[in-house]
């Protein structure tokens, strides 16, 4: 059982390229997060997913986009990286609904835009 | 949602008891509260969640009074591994719009 799986660990991107995270969980979960987190600071909301083939808005979604074409997988995009974007990224999957009593988090994949 | 208040920072020594305390003075009626851990350089881990009263597991105890406005991670004898962020959130974990948002935390420091 791996659990909650983000590929790949570490990336650098010059500014302006685009790049695609893979998060990938196992426990058959119908929620799924993406977080960004920057040194010394909290984690921010960028996109979540309450179920296959639906996304929504968190807290700082510009320049990102998300899909979540199967249940298992939900997939980070950055069209045009910026050097803003450097950050660590965070995925976490959760059962929802009366279920909900904790999410699972991946192991984080480090981005430094150059 | 929700607004927690948390304070930034804590020190402790080896063995004591820590209570960190969440103050969420806006909290809904189907409101659960729930308690994150964070070491450098990993995701979050779940320690507790609690809707009233007292919870307690192999981790932590949570202590929610009646008007549940706040609440309060007691960690018994800390160790030095108890260093890390502690996250309170709170949210209707029925509502499909629940965000998992997380605040900035209270960094933990235990020393020997």
């Amino acid at each position: 059982n791996a659990g909650v799986t983000q590929t790949p660990k570490f990336r650098v991107l010059k500014t302006g390229q685009s790049m695609t995270l893979l998060c990938a969980q196992d426990m058959n979960h119908e929620y799924m997060y993406w977080y960004r987190q920057d040194p010394g600071m909290g984690l921010r909301l960028i996109h979540y997913s309450v179920g296959e083939g639906t996304t929504a808005k968190g807290e700082v979604p510009d320049g990102y986009n998300v899909s979540r074409l199967k249940k298992q997988n939900f997939l980070l995009g950055l069209e045009s990286a910026a050097p803003s974007q450097t950050s660590v990224y965070f995925c976490a999957s959760s059962y929802g609904g009366a279920e909900d009593t904790e999410a699972f988090f991946g192991q984080g994949t480090r981005l430094t835009v150059v | 949602l929700a607004k927690t208040t948390q304070p930034i920072s804590m020190d402790s020594y080896e063995g004591q008891e820590v209570n960190i305390t969440c103050s969420h003075n806006n909290i809904a009626t189907n409101d659960y509260i729930t308690w994150y851990q964070q070491f450098p350089s990993q995701g979050p881990r779940f320690i507790i969640q609690g809707y009233k009263t007292k919870v307690t597991n192999e981790v932590a105890s949570l202590f929610i009074p009646a008007d549940r406005k706040s609440s309060t991670l007691s960690l018994p004898r800390v160790s030095l591994s108890d260093t890390a962020v502690y996250y309170c959130l709170v949210g209707d974990r029925m509502d499909s719009s629940y965000k998992l948002i997380f605040g900035s935390g209270t960094r933990l420091l235990v020393r020997p």
